[in-house]
């Protein structure tokens, strides 16, 4: 099976900390993506990556960039954290090639500013 | 801006009762139509994807339809389960697309 692993499943950080949020993933995707899901506002997409140290901005990718250095690592970063980042953070991958493959998610990562 | 919306955003039904939600989606330039259920401290997990309209998609009590041409598809829980309460998602991605847009959800609880 498909594993997604991000590697905090909570963290707390102070408004204003440089915050990097991991996700790897080990079936050799192509394809890797950043979601932040608020209440009442479903998924929203932050920024994607069809290719090593390849980078697409998404729906909101203000405050945030990414960085993917090797094929199974998709780092998303929070250059100075603020309280509005607050959210539940999920990383997701999917094979590269055809846009109609479904997305394999990680358990998420729920980070609190404060 | 292209939108999904799924209705209801909440529901509550019994064990046994079989209920269905909504995916709307723009109809023009329909790439694909994904169906993902999301538990509670779980990670998301895709049920359905489809591409074609009049396609129907099953996977033991759930079921998909999809019509493109209309923009809408339906999922279907046949004698719902306690385990299937979930949040439901929907995203659909256009021919020109790059990546899934999503649905607010569908959350649905099941009682025993």
């Amino acid at each position: 099976d498909v594993k997604v692993t991000q590697s905090s499943r909570y963290l707390v950080k102070r408004t204003g900390e440089k915050v990097f949020l991991e996700c790897v993933q080990d079936m050799d995707h192509e394809n890797m993506f950043w979601y932040r899901q608020d209440p009442g506002l479903g998924l929203r997409l932050i920024y994607f990556s069809y290719d090593v140290k390849m980078k697409e901005k998404g729906d909101i990718p203000e405050g945030y960039s990414v960085s993917r250095e090797k094929k199974e690592r998709f780092s998303l970063i929070l250059e100075s954290a603020s309280t509005n980042q607050t959210s539940m953070y999920l990383c997701a991958s999917s094979p590269g090639g055809a846009r109609n493959e479904k997305l394999f998610f990680g358990s998420g990562t729920q980070l609190s500013v404060l | 801006i292209l939108n999904v919306e799924q209705s209801p955003q909440s529901l509550h039904v019994q064990e046994g009762d079989s209920t269905n939600f909504t995916c709307s989606f723009p109809s023009s330039n329909f790439y694909a139509l994904h169906w993902y259920r999301w538990e509670t401290a779980k990670s998301p997990e895709a049920l359905f994807v489809m591409t074609l309209n009049g396609d129907e998609k099953k996977k033991g009590r759930i079921s998909a339809t999809l019509n493109t041409k209309e923009g809408y598809s339906y999922l279907y829980i046949k004698g719902s389960q306690p385990e299937d309460s979930a949040t439901y998602l929907c995203a659909f991605i256009t021919q020109a697309g790059t990546a899934l847009i999503f649905g607010k959800g569908t959350t649905l609880s099941v009682s025993s």
